[in-house]
């Protein structure tokens, strides 16, 4: 079964500075992962998603990430963090299958200081 | 709509009590899911809808748990006899294919069981 391991379950930044969220899965085949941000009290969004095309993937709010199959990771970045980035990060891998479901890592906490 | 509904946004019930938490997915869209998220956790996978047929349940935790959704369209996550270890976030989300790709979550019902 396809799983994945989020490295640090919290993240502390100063605004301006860069992020790194780390990522690795299992998976005996070319995984679909994806990143998903979840802000207090508000629904899950995806922030991009890796299905097999470029290896680097840009996704929105000035995030990339770049999957690397030797390493089995999927690490997030961002060149600069903004206040507005604090907020809860999870990596994600789709399970084959029926409905092709979501199998969550357990989260990164993103504190953004001053 | 524009997005996944959830509702009640909140609920409180007293343990032994029964609930029903609805999600209105976003209209046309083929398959439905239900997560569960505990506090500090991430997502984990309940059940999954292709239009009325339920594909795979294999994510509930137990027999008093039980969803529906009868016309292919609004879907009904039921909990029997409640107990504390229910007590989490449930998410609903939906995907316009066949498959996970392209979901959209609802911001969740927030369960609470005293």
């Amino acid at each position: 079964a396809q799983s994945v391991t989020q490295l640090d379950s919290h993240v502390s930044v100063s605004e301006g500075t860069p992020v790194l969220l780390r990522c690795n899965y299992s998976s005996s085949y070319s995984p679909s992962l994806f990143w998903y941000v979840q802000h207090p009290n508000k629904g899950l969004q995806l922030l991009l998603k890796y299905t097999s095309a470029a290896t680097l993937v840009k996704g929105i709010n000035g995030f990339e990430a770049e999957f690397k199959k030797s390493e089995t990771s999927f690490h997030l970045t961002k060149p600069s963090a903004h206040m507005s980035d604090a907020a809860e990060y999870f990596c994600v891998v789709s399970e084959t299958g029926r409905g092709n479901k979501l199998v969550f890592g357990a989260g990164t906490i993103l504190r953004v200081k001053s | 709509g524009a997005g996944v509904s959830q509702s009640p946004r909140y609920k409180v019930a007293k343990r032994g009590q029964d609930v029903a938490l609805r999600c209105d997915p976003i209209s046309g869209h083929v398959s439905l899911f239900w997560y569960q998220q505990a506090l500090g956790q991430g997502p984990e996978f309940l059940t999954y809808f292709q239009n009325e047929a339920q594909l795979d349940k294999s994510g509930l935790p137990s027999d008093r748990f039980f969803a529906e959704r009868p016309e292919g369209s609004v879907s009904t996550l039921k909990i029997q006899r409640t107990q504390q270890e229910d007590s989490a976030v449930y998410l609903c989300a939906s995907s316009p294919g066949q498959g996970g790709y392209g979901y959209t979550f609802g911001s969740g019902t927030r369960l609470t069981v005293v």
